[in-house]
């Protein structure tokens, strides 16, 4: 079964500095890998995806992640950390590419930015 | 990307009732919606998938009697929560998914009372 894990229950990062929020993976096959971010009490944003090609992966809000298959790593990074940048990130994997296909979360991190 | 629009954002409603939550892609066909739970502080808990016009297919220990999932069109699902009592109080997002993404909603803060 395709799982995520999230070692990190919470980073904390000063406004300025980079940041990194790590994932690890496990899938049976070749991996779909995504980043969101959450909110208090709302949905969840799609930060960046992972299908194939570059391993350097760029998304929304200068967020990007990379992904590494010999690590089976997709750690999410931002060089210059914002105090927005505060809320809680989850990894995910899909199991397929079709529409049926279930993504499956990882325990999440809470990034806490401070000014 | 796609817009998933999830209605109530916010419900409280007396142990024993029922109360609808409604997901609708509002500009793609969802052939598929996902359901999931959160609980403070936790992640989102896949509970149910549904295809248009099927039955949904529902995660080991859900209770598909009393979390009643329809998918009648392929803009709109809704999952029903029967005789609500305090512990089913969460956090309920929905996903709906036509291809290779899924979009999620903004979800629905159920509290039972």
């Amino acid at each position: 079964a395709q799982s995520v894990a999230q070692p990190e229950d919470q980073v904390n990062v000063a406004e300025g500095n980079p940041l990194t929020v790590k994932c690890t993976y496990s899938v049976s096959g070749n991996p779909y890998l995504f980043w969101y971010v959450q909110y208090p009490n709302r949905g969840l944003q799609f930060l960046l995806k992972y299908i194939t090609g570059d391993n350097l992966v760029k998304g929304s809000y200068g967020f990007e992640a990379e992904f590494n298959k010999s690590q089976t790593s997709f750690h999410l990074k931002k060089p210059s950390a914002l105090v927005s940048d505060s809320a809680l990130y989850f990894c995910a994997v899909r199991e397929g590419y079709s529409s049926a296909s279930k993504i499956i979360f990882g325990s999440g991190t809470r990034l806490s930015i401070r000014p | 990307g796609a817009v998933v629009s999830q209605h109530p954002s916010r419900v409280i409603c007396k142990s024993g009732t029922s109360v609808k939550i409604e997901c609708r892609s509002l500009d793609f066909q969802a052939t598929t919606m996902f359901w999931y739970r959160q609980f403070p502080k936790k992640s989102l808990m896949l509970m149910a998938t549904s295809n248009e016009g099927s039955k949904a297919t529902y995660e080991q220990g859900v209770e598909k009697d009393k979390f009643l999932i329809n998918h009648a069109s392929l803009t709109l699902s809704t999952l029903t929560v029967t005789s609500a009592h305090p512990e089913d109080s969460s956090f309920y997002i929905c996903s709906a998914s036509g291809g290779t993404e899924a979009f999620f909603g903004q979800g629905t803060r159920l509290t039972v009372v």
